[in-house]
């Protein structure tokens, strides 16, 4: 089974509409991350928690919030969806000075 | 300046060939720093870490230059297989602790 599983996989969806993304990890990480990736793009920080009392903004987190339930869990939230947020979603963990482990994505279409 | 900066390439090298790729990080207390390899619309994959002394595995060795602040990886042999895009990605060391990744290079293997 995968260490960081994200739900759905694919997802249409029509602006306006409110949509969640699920992460979860058996890794037993203390730190969990929201990235974005867009076309021949690198990889932008949404959203980062370094324990469940901890949630921290990245560099493009308008527009989204998250949630983090438990260690294993970190939800990220589109209140309102609007097209240009169409993109593949990741989810990763890592232990405070380790690498990331990465989810499988999540590609988001918002039309 | 980029936090972390790569050639986006292409790189387009023959079966066989070694080729090498170099990243360049702006923030000298930078304390850690990994390859990851990013196959078309898939998740970013941790290929290496890099140390001090620089280290191998198999094909890959990596190795860093901390007074001219660069990471690099070489690839010997290339195979079909190593299509790809490398990330390079460093800890930069503050009290966040967050990854910065590199925008990528991409290697094509032809056959």
């Amino acid at each position: 089974d995968a260490d960081v599983t994200q739900t759905p996989r694919n997802r249409i969806t029509k602006t306006g509409k409110r949509i969640m993304l699920e992460c979860s990890q058996t890794k037993g990480h203390d730190r969990m991350y929201w990235y974005r990736q867009d076309p021949g793009l690198g990889l932008r920080l949404i959203y980062y928690s370094f324990d469940v009392k901890d949630i921290n903004k990245g560099e493009i987190s308008d527009g989204y919030s998250v949630s983090r339930q438990a260690q294993a869990k970190f939800s990220l939230s589109l209140e309102s969806a609007i097209p240009n947020q169409t993109a593949l979603y990741f989810c990763a963990t890592s232990t405070d000075r380790g690498p990331q482990y990465f989810g499988p994505g999540t590609r988001l279409t918002v039309t | 300046r980029k936090e972390v900066e790569q050639d986006p390439g292409p790189f387009n090298v023959p079966e066989g060939a070694t080729v090498a790729f170099n990243c360049t990080y702006s923030n000298s207390a930078s304390q850690s720093f990994f390859w990851y390899r990013q196959d078309c619309r898939k998740e970013p994959k941790l290929l290496m870490s890099v140390y001090s002394s620089g280290n191998e595995d198999g094909r890959f060795t990596a190795q860093l230059n901390r007074a001219s602040q660069y990471i690099s990886l070489l690839i010997r042999d290339s195979k079909l297989s190593d299509s790809a895009t490398y990330l390079c990605v460093v800890n930069p060391g503050d009290s966040s602790y967050k990854l910065i990744f590199g925008s990528g290079t991409r290697l094509l293997v032809r056959p």
